[in-house]
């Protein structure tokens, strides 16, 4: 059975880090593109950053560019999004997803991140 | 950046009736587009991929069709787990983007 399993999220203040981590089993992490995808309170889903199997390539929305990192470790199964210098607009459920290869054919229950002060 | 409206926003059925929801992309996506249902408090579900193609597991109710800029995914026969929120999904060009939704009620 394929698991996605994230964690690392929590209230943190403006301008704050966190390290968010997804836990990965039941399949060949290695073999797959894997995203992550973020949802405000109440709103529709928005793409953030998607790693290629080899994390040879990154992309990232526009929004996050330059500020979260996403990052992979084959040897634990774990997809990782560094993100830095948090705003407000960035409150989201994080969602770990696995890659067809740029679709999405599982995900986590996410992780709350809440920016505030 | 390629924009995904989704109409309509919200459609009210019944169980039994059949359910017509339309995504449109503001340009070409080929054939390049993804249907998700999201249940409250829980994760997507991924559909249909490739505009047509069911996921593995999704019942045969569930289909998906079209091309270019205008996609729509029915639900021949609605069943009561069927009511929920629905994302379309284009994979053609950087930045993948979703559509706004549209919410299935009963």
């Amino acid at each position: 059975e394929v698991q996605l399993v994230e964690s690392g999220g929590g209230l943190v203040q403006p301008g704050g880090s966190l390290r968010l981590s997804c836990v990965t089993s039941g399949f060949t992490f290695s073999s797959y593109w894997m995203s992550w995808v973020r949802q405000a309170p109440g709103k529709g889903l928005e793409w953030v950053a998607t790693i290629k199997q080899d994390g040879s390539d990154k992309y990232y929305v526009d929004s996050v560019r330059g500020r979260f990192t996403i990052s992979r470790d084959v040897a634990k199964n774990s997809l990782y999004l560094q993100v830095n210098g948090l705003r407000v607009e960035d409150t989201a459920v994080y969602y770990c997803a696995r890659g067809k290869p740029t679709y999405f054919d599982n995900w986590g229950k996410g992780t709350l991140v809440t920016v505030s002060s | 950046e390629i924009v995904l409206t989704q109409s309509p926003a919200t459609l009210s059925l019944s169980p039994g009736e059949r359910a017509t929801l339309s995504c449109r992309a503001s340009q070409s996506v080929s054939g390049y587009l993804a249907w998700y249902q999201q249940k409250p408090g829980q994760a997507p579900r991924l559909l249909i991929y490739d505009a047509s193609n069911r996921a593995t597991g999704i019942p045969a109710r569930f289909s998906g069709s079209g091309s270019g800029t205008d996609f729509t995914l029915t639900i021949s026969s609605l069943e009561p787990e069927d009511f929920a929120v629905y994302h379309c999904q284009q994979r053609l060009n950087w930045p993948l983007t979703f559509g706004g939704g549209t919410k299935v009620e009963i």
